[in-house]
């Protein structure tokens, strides 16, 4: 069936570097993307989010890349801090179809070493 | 600005007990309400979602039910709790008529044992 889902369930990055979580979706009719940020014990937080005429749109210190072509979905934050540690989830909707829900991958954990 | 609060925060409940989680929002009206459940390690799953009072869609059979008893509160309840309720439980809420960004409360960790 449809879904999405991530290429790495964990990433650990040096304080200061890049970092990339990927996100690969199977709907080729999903047309809005959203990135969330969930810290241990709380609910996700909003990070980003992009539509499908759009292959990037950045926000602060981070990017949110889409290739619709290979149906793949990055986001980028620069100079990752220790803050940045958590689990990202992305997203997709599908506003021609059931578009009462979001569709969420499993997330990837991010860990920033100091 | 909008807020959305959730409690209680943690709960532990014995199996069979009853269940009630509330989640309100507060500076905006006719949102749209949902109710997700995370298990360790997984993703989300829509459990309930809502669009108006007493307008209450479910999205899987199962040991819990939904209730929108007031335009900005929305209620999870169950009968009697099974183990396999155990999980994070996130309140959220969009615009009406946005349905795809949410807005998701700080969650409550149900332990059933």
């Amino acid at each position: 069936g449809e879904s999405v889902g991530l290429h790495l369930p964990t990433l650990s990055v040096q304080e200061g570097d890049n970092s990339i979580i990927n996100c690969a979706y199977s709907n080729s009719a999903s047309d809005y993307f959203i990135w969330y940020k969930q810290e241990s014990g709380k609910g996700p937080q909003f990070i980003i989010d992009i539509r499908s005429n759009m292959d990037k749109r950045q926000g602060q210190r981070v990017t949110v890349l889409l290739n619709k072509t290979v149906k793949h979905l990055s986001l980028q934050i620069a100079a990752t801090q220790p803050g940045d540690s958590a689990v990202y989830f992305c997203a997709e909707n599908d506003s021609g179809g059931s578009n009462y829900k979001l569709t969420f991958g499993k997330g990837t954990l991010l860990t920033v070493n100091p | 600005s909008q807020t959305i609060h959730q409690w209680p925060a943690t709960l532990v409940q014995p199996v069979g007990s009853p269940l009630s989680l509330e989640c309100t929002v507060e500076g905006t009206s006719n949102p749209n309400l949902y109710w997700y459940r995370q298990a360790a390690g997984r993703g989300l799953q829509l459990l309930f979602y809502s669009v108006g009072i007493g307008q209450i869609s479910s999205e899987v059979p199962q040991n819990l039910s939904a209730s929108r008893p007031q335009d900005r509160q929305f209620i999870l309840s169950s009968k009697k709790l099974l183990l396999s309720d155990s999980g994070f439980y996130l309140c959220a809420w969009s615009v009406q008529g946005v349905w795809e960004k949410l807005f998701f409360g700080s969650g409550t960790q149900l332990s059933v044992l």
